[in-house]
């Protein structure tokens, strides 16, 4: 069993639709981590949280450290957000601990 | 202000050849991170730096990778006799200290071993 699972693994959402990626995990953690790769392009860290919700436009990201559980959410999705969303969990000496990622497409 | 640079962008090498990848961080950041990731794969950690010294060597995957950094700056990943399974992205990180900092990513080097 992978340490970090996402789900779904691909999504497929008309332009303006709220989504939502899910993250679970089975290691203990420092903080876990959103990240955004687009396609040919490098990563972008969105979030790095260790409780409660961050919001930043339109993504808020939410954690229970008790359910081992993070979301990320997308609101009024726009064909711009399509992409990987990865999520990563920090290890005891720092080094992130990757999900498979999720691939996102948003259709105008 | 620089992000984490990486040279090359791209490499084409002959199988059995050595590889180096250089890895530029973040003025001030003291942890430097590799990682590497497969064509259909996830990202995968290789190894990390606490200033020069890198506490965690785990995630390298064979005695012909091998890394270090000078200066507390830059890193170098080098890949001895090259196989066709070390075709990836190599990507480096960095962040301010190790574990609780956001950690800022390089465009990687997506390297081809043919």
């Amino acid at each position: 069993k992978n340490e970090v699972e996402q789900s779904p693994q691909n999504l497929t959402a008309q332009e303006g639709e709220f989504i939502t990626i899910n993250c679970s995990y089975s290691v203990g953690i420092s903080a876990l981590h959103w990240l955004q790769q687009h396609p040919g392009g490098g990563i972008v860290s969105l979030f790095m949280l260790s409780s409660g919700k961050k919001k930043h436009g339109r993504l808020i990201a939410t954690i229970n450290i008790q359910e081992k559980h993070s979301s990320l959410h997308i609101t009024a999705s726009h064909p711009r957000d399509s992409a990987v969303y990865i999520c990563a969990v920090g290890g005891s000496q720092g080094n992130l601990i990757f999900g498979k990622g999720t691939k996102l497409s948003v259709k105008p | 202000g620089a992000g984490v640079s990486q040279s090359p962008s791209n490499k084409v090498t002959e199988k059995g050849k050595d590889v180096e990848l250089r890895c530029d961080p973040i003025s001030g950041h003291t942890a430097l991170y590799w990682y590497r990731q497969s064509l259909g794969q996830g990202l995968e950690f290789l190894i990390y730096f606490q200033g020069n010294s890198a506490p965690d060597k785990s995630g390298l995957p064979s005695d012909r990778f091998s890394a270090e950094r000078t200066g507390g700056s830059v890193s170098t990943l080098t890949i001895q006799r090259t196989q066709q399974e070390d075709s990836a992205v190599y990507l480096c990180a960095s962040s301010l200290v190790q574990s609780v900092y956001e950690q800022y990513f390089g465009p990687g080097t997506r390297l081809t071993v043919t």
